[in-house]
């Protein structure tokens, strides 16, 4: 089944405290994005990659990395994580084309403490 | 850049009904418009989409049109079913040259009453 895989679903952790957040793809989809979602705000891009050790800021990029190593894989990284960071973020992936469908994860809700 | 915004932000409507959610775009150079359904605990899924070389594009029950000398574009969506109810939310993007980039409107929260 194509999916994309996003781990942990939930997770209360404290401010400063190192988080990775995984994204993997069975799709083998050249294009992966993080979005966090907040209440009034829709959707907003973090970062993006157009492919392997290609990585890219999108609106909202402050406070997080991201690294591309190797293909299905792209995980976030929030290397002090503060409470406006609490949000719930979505991974998605697609071809690399312009404008092809985006394929979205079910989501990691995080709580800063 | 890009902004898009989405009306109403709540709609409840009869099952059996039509919905009819509008969203407005900035940037001219914007040629994709997703739409996506959301529903409790899921991520976006990907209903319907339209290029900006088409007016109009339909699936089944579900139906967009786009006004691009307007800058908008709305999702249509007949004979409601209680399934239909979630979170939707439109989108626009200029593609490749804006790092594939979704810009999202703020939702709009459909509930079908049976």
């Amino acid at each position: 089944e194509a999916q994309v895989t996003q781990n942990p679903r939930y997770l209360i952790t404290v401010t400063g405290k190192k988080l990775t957040v995984t994204c993997s793809q069975n799709m083998n989809h050249e294009y992966m994005s993080w979005y966090r979602q907040d209440p009034g705000l829709g959707l907003r891009q973090i970062y993006y990659s157009m492919n392997v050790e290609v990585t890219d800021k999108g609106d909202v990029p402050e406070g997080y990395k991201v690294s591309r190593k190797e293909k299905r894989n792209f995980p976030l990284i929030l290397e002090s994580p503060s409470p406006n960071q609490t949000s719930l973020y979505f991974c998605a992936s697609s071809w690399q084309g312009g404008n092809q469908p985006q394929h979205f994860g079910d989501g990691t809700r995080l709580s800063i403490l | 850049g890009e902004n898009v915004e989405q009306h109403p932000s709540t709609l409840s409507v009869q099952e059996g009904d039509s919905a009819v959610i509008k969203c407005t775009y900035s940037d001219s150079a914007s040629n994709y418009f997703p739409w996506y359904k959301q529903e409790l605990g899921k991520g976006p899924q990907l209903i319907i989409d339209i290029r900006s070389n088409v007016g109009e594009k339909k699936d089944q029950r579900i139906a967009v049109t786009l006004n691009k000398t307007a800058k908008h574009f709305s999702l249509h969506i007949t004979e409601t079913q209680p399934e239909d109810s979630a979170v939707y939310f439109c989108a626009a993007s200029r593609g490749k040259a804006a790092g594939n980039k979704l810009t999202f409107g703020g939702g709009t929260r459909v509930l079908v009453k049976p």
